[in-house]
């Protein structure tokens, strides 16, 4: 079964500098898609930003942008010019892109990493 | 329009009573999740249905039962509460058939809290 492991509990970070969250993950599978999930006060699951893991480009949307390693199996995620909405639980999960089984459907979550934002 | 969306946004409750949360999403897909999410913010898989079938069943106690009416709903319904059912319960859908692997993510609601007292 697939793992992933956020080792930073909680980050914070001064408004308008770069913070980076960190992510591994643990697989026999060449080929998974990952994704990191910002969760606001507000409980709603927000998707940030998705890596194939067959496409070697770091993906990036905006003021995000993700450092995926394959080999070293890690995925952090680098939030540039922190803003003060940026301040929210940050999950990084797994996707296995097999097709068929239990284990094509679901993501596997990473127990979170809490961001806050000093102004 | 909200994508996927469940009902109540809050529920409290005394241990032993039933109760069911709904849920319904409007973006065509074909897979819904029910996800549990305790009071150290861990997300954790519990059921999903593809076109209506179940294919993922988690060690879920038996008083949780889902249902699927049709594919654009996922109710999950508890007998028996006890204190430890209190979590939010997240519903999600994700496009996906057992043919064909998505790069889709899932798509949340907004969360039910329960709360067993």
């Amino acid at each position: 079964a697939q793992t992933v492991t956020q080792s930073q509990p909680e980050m914070s970070v001064q408004e308008a500098e770069t913070v980076t969250l960190s992510c591994t993950y643990d697989t026999s599978e060449s080929d998974y898609y990952l994704f990191w999930y910002k969760q606001p006060p507000s409980r709603q699951m927000i998707l940030v930003i998705r890596q194939e893991a067959y496409k070697q480009q770091n993906a990036t949307e905006n003021r995000f942008s993700v450092n995926f390693q394959k080999a070293a199996k890690s995925f952090s995620l680098k939030i540039s010019d922190s803003q003060l909405g940026d301040a929210a639980m940050y999950f990084c999960a797994y996707r296995s892109s097999a097709t068929s089984g239990a284990g094509s459907y679901q993501l596997t979550f990473g127990k979170g990493t809490k961001l806050s934002v000093i102004p | 329009d909200t994508a996927v969306s469940q009902t109540p946004k809050y529920l409290v409750t005394q241990m032993g009573n039933d109760k069911s949360i709904k849920c319904e999403q409007n973006l065509g897909h074909d897979t819904m999740y029910w996800y549990k999410q305790d009071s150290k913010k861990f997300l954790k898989i519990m059921f999903s249905y593809n076109n209506k079938e179940l294919i993922i069943n988690e060690t879920v106690p038996n008083r949780f039962s889902p249902k699927s009416p049709d594919k654009a709903h996922l109710n999950l319904h508890i007998n028996s509460l006890e204190l430890g059912d209190s979590a939010v319960y997240f519903c999600a859908s994700s496009q996906g058939s057992p043919y064909r692997s998505y790069n889709s993510p899932l798509h949340f609601g907004n969360g039910t809290r329960l709360t067993v007292t």
